[in-house]
């Protein structure tokens, strides 16, 4: 069975403060990898992971992808409250299904 | 601006009242997703739409139906709503399954 963890389930930090969240699979015909953030609404798209080893970057929040490790971590730099939400990491899978199956998120709260 | 459209954002249903939810998109993606996300979990795939072709997942239940009468519409019908059917309801939509999926904002389904 396709299964995506994520960790910590939940975080609490100060603005100001570099978060670090990860997320680990183990799928069959793995595509790609997903990070969303989502708010009190739907899911808002962060970034695509394919490649191993190459960090992708907007703004204070960067990502990398290992494919020996079946992990990936989201940094977020200098947070700020606007950062509060849940974020889902995700992995997309080839082979004809097109779809993707979803961690459970990691809750991240941000106090001034 | 190209998105996906929900609507109702929030729908109040009878138990075992029918209800449909409806999803249009102007991205003109052939991919079509519908997601239930339940609180504190993660999105669960119901079933997707590649083109026409109507993808069911195992384990969604009878009670849930979908249509597509063309590229820009799809349709989540639930049959007979149960309490345990209070959820958001998630589409999402994509090009080929291959990059990303752009999300809906969602409908909240409360059962009463």
């Amino acid at each position: 069975e396709d299964k995506v963890v994520q960790s910590p389930l939940s975080l609490v930090v100060h603005e100001g403060d570099t978060v670090t969240l990860n997320c680990s699979y183990e799928v069959t015909n793995f595509r790609s990898l997903l990070w969303y953030k989502q708010e009190k609404k739907a899911p808002t798209f962060l970034f695509m992971l394919t490649s191993s080893g190459i960090e992708k970057k907007s703004g204070r929040l960067s990502s990398i992808l290992d494919k020996k490790e079946l992990s990936s971590i989201l940094n977020i730099t200098a947070t700020q409250t606007g950062d509060s939400a849940i974020y889902l990491c995700a992995v997309e899978l080839s082979g004809g299904y097109q779809k993707v199956t979803f961690g459970t998120g990691t809750k991240l709260q941000v106090i001034p | 601006d190209a998105m996906v459209i929900q609507n109702p954002r929030y729908q109040v249903t009878q138990f075992g009242k029918p209800v449909t939810l409806s999803c249009s998109q102007t991205l003109n993606h052939n991919v079509m997703y519908w997601y239930q996300q339940k609180s504190s979990q993660a999105p669960k795939l119901l079933f997707h739409y590649y083109d026409k072709d109507f993808n069911n997942e195992a384990d969604t239940p009878d009670n849930f139906q979908s249509r597509r009468p063309n590229t820009s519409f799809c349709f989540l019908d639930i049959r007979s709503p149960g309490l345990g059917d209070a959820a958001m309801y998630l589409c999402a939509t994509s090009r080929d399954g291959a990059y990303g999926y752009t999300f809906g904002s969602g409908t909240r389904l409360t059962v009463v």
